[in-house]
């Protein structure tokens, strides 16, 4: 079966360590997205890419960090800068072009304390 | 900026219909819209492109009015499975492959 696969589903991370968050697709999707989602809002782009080894900035990049190896593989570190880690972590891929439909992961959530 | 969305929440009973409205300030290539139920991943329901074409789902309808930057979702006869919270996600010409996404619609169906 095709699909998004992220881990884990919960994290939990005492404040100023750094965390990794998984996130693979078997779609043979060129681009990959993370979103932030906090309790009751929408969704907010940290970092997308369209291609392998390369990656840009979206609306709330500020304390995390990506790479883009393969094409499968999008991992999202958030790093101790992040003031406000907890969250709910969602990646997404699409193909390439702008009529794409984003398919999302079921998400991490991510508790800091 | 984000579009906006209207209303906030809604309550129906079981096969009434309800309209969710999604706008924004710029000018829109695509409207994308999707529902997320509680703790899950949103899930796709339909694209609406400039220019009229739409894809998505059979039972849920949606329009594009692409002068007014305005887009439309049309819940007919709902159903419980219904329930979730509704986003809007936009794309501008020039945003390449990214979507902005709305603030949600909690939709509440009761029997």
């Amino acid at each position: 079966d095709g699909g998004i696969t992220q881990s884990p589903k919960y994290l939990f991370r005492k404040e100023g360590q750094n965390v990794t968050l998984s996130c693979e697709q078997n779609l043979n999707h060129d681009a990959m997205y993370w979103y932030r989602q906090d309790p009751g809002q929408g969704l907010r782009l940290i970092y997308y890419s369209q291609i392998v080894n390369d990656f840009q900035k979206g609306d709330i990049a500020e304390g995390y960090s990506v790479s883009r190896e393969k094409k499968e593989s999008f991992p999202l570190t958030v790093t101790s800068a992040q003031k406000n880690p907890t969250a709910f972590y969602l990646c997404a891929s699409s193909r390439s072009g702008a009529t794409g439909e984003q398919y999302f992961g079921p998400g991490t959530r991510l508790t800091v304390t | 900026q984000q579009p906006v969305q209207s209303p906030q929440a809604v309550i129906l009973r079981e096969g009434e219909d309800a309209v969710i409205n999604c706008s924004s300030s710029k000018a829109l290539y695509s409207v994308h819209w999707y529902r997320q139920k509680h703790g899950e991943a949103p899930v796709f329901l339909m694209i609406l492109l400039k220019g009229g074409e739409q894809k998505g789902h059979d039972k849920i309808s949606a329009s594009f009015n692409e002068k007014k930057q305005q887009s439309s979702l049309y819940l007919t006869a709902s159903q419980l499975s219904y329930s979730g919270t509704y986003f809007c996600g936009t794309r501008s010409g020039n945003a390449g492959n990214m979507l902005t996404f709305g603030g949600g619609t909690r939709l509440m169906v009761k029997p």
